[in-house]
């Protein structure tokens, strides 16, 4: 069974940095590419970015482009979203994805 | 950047009866590789997305056969045979053919 454990809530201040882990389980990693998509309180699925576990390669959405470090760790199969200079409206819960599998979620406050 | 439109937002529907969500996408969304990634998403009241149907009809492991894809090109249905009370929440479509991956804005699926 795969599973995508994802680290624990933050509260961060603005201005700030976020790092969110996702640590995938009993899973070919670099076969595959993790998503990163976001949900602020009662709105929809937002895309941030994607990341081939196998090369690198990113891709991010233009929103996030300059604010968004995707990178993964395949000797522990984890993969990280670091986002910087966090606004009110980063507040939001953090999904990685790979494939059909998701993480739990990982909310993140921002809040002085 | 691709625009996905679902319709309805909102569906309240009785147990036991079909329901159908549209999905329609700003541009085609066939892959040079003959694929169509279009993928639908069921998220639960307070749980994570879950991936429900991929490339236009493949359904992922363990989805109940209820639950169907179809379309081509820029419109695409997601259908529920029957609906039962564990299909309440809201519905999102997902284009993976072009950069950067988006989403629909979902619908919520309600018992009447």
């Amino acid at each position: 069974q795969v599973q995508l454990e994802q680290s624990g809530a933050e509260v961060k201040q603005p201005g700030a940095s976020v790092k969110v882990s996702c640590k995938a389980s009993d899973f070919i990693f670099t076969t595959y590419g993790i998503s990163w998509v976001r949900q602020a309180p009662g709105q929809g699925l937002e895309w941030m970015g994607w990341i081939s576990a196998y090369d690198g390669n990113t891709k991010y959405a233009q929103k996030f482009q300059g604010r968004v470090t995707l990178t993964t760790d395949t000797s522990t199969r984890t993969a990280n979203m670091e986002l910087r200079s966090l606004r009110s409206d980063d507040t939001a819960v953090y999904y990685c994805a790979i494939e059909q599998y998701w993480g739990q979620g990982t909310l993140v406050i921002v809040s002085s | 950047d691709v625009v996905l439109t679902q319709s309805p937002l909102s569906l309240p529907v009785t147990l036991g009866q079909p329901a159908s969500i549209s999905c329609r996408s700003s541009q085609s969304l066939l892959y040079s590789d003959g694929n169509t990634y279009l993928s639908w998403f069921q998220q639960r009241p307070g749980q994570s997305p879950r991936r429900l149907i991929y490339n236009i009809s493949h359904r992922d492991s363990g989805v109940p056969d209820r639950f169907s894809g179809s379309g081509s090109g820029t419109d695409f249905t997601l259908k529920i045979s029957r609906v039962e009370a564990e299909d309440v929440g809201v519905y999102y479509c997902m284009q993976g053919t072009h950069w950067p991956l988006t989403f629909g804005g979902g619908t919520k699926v309600e018992i009447k």
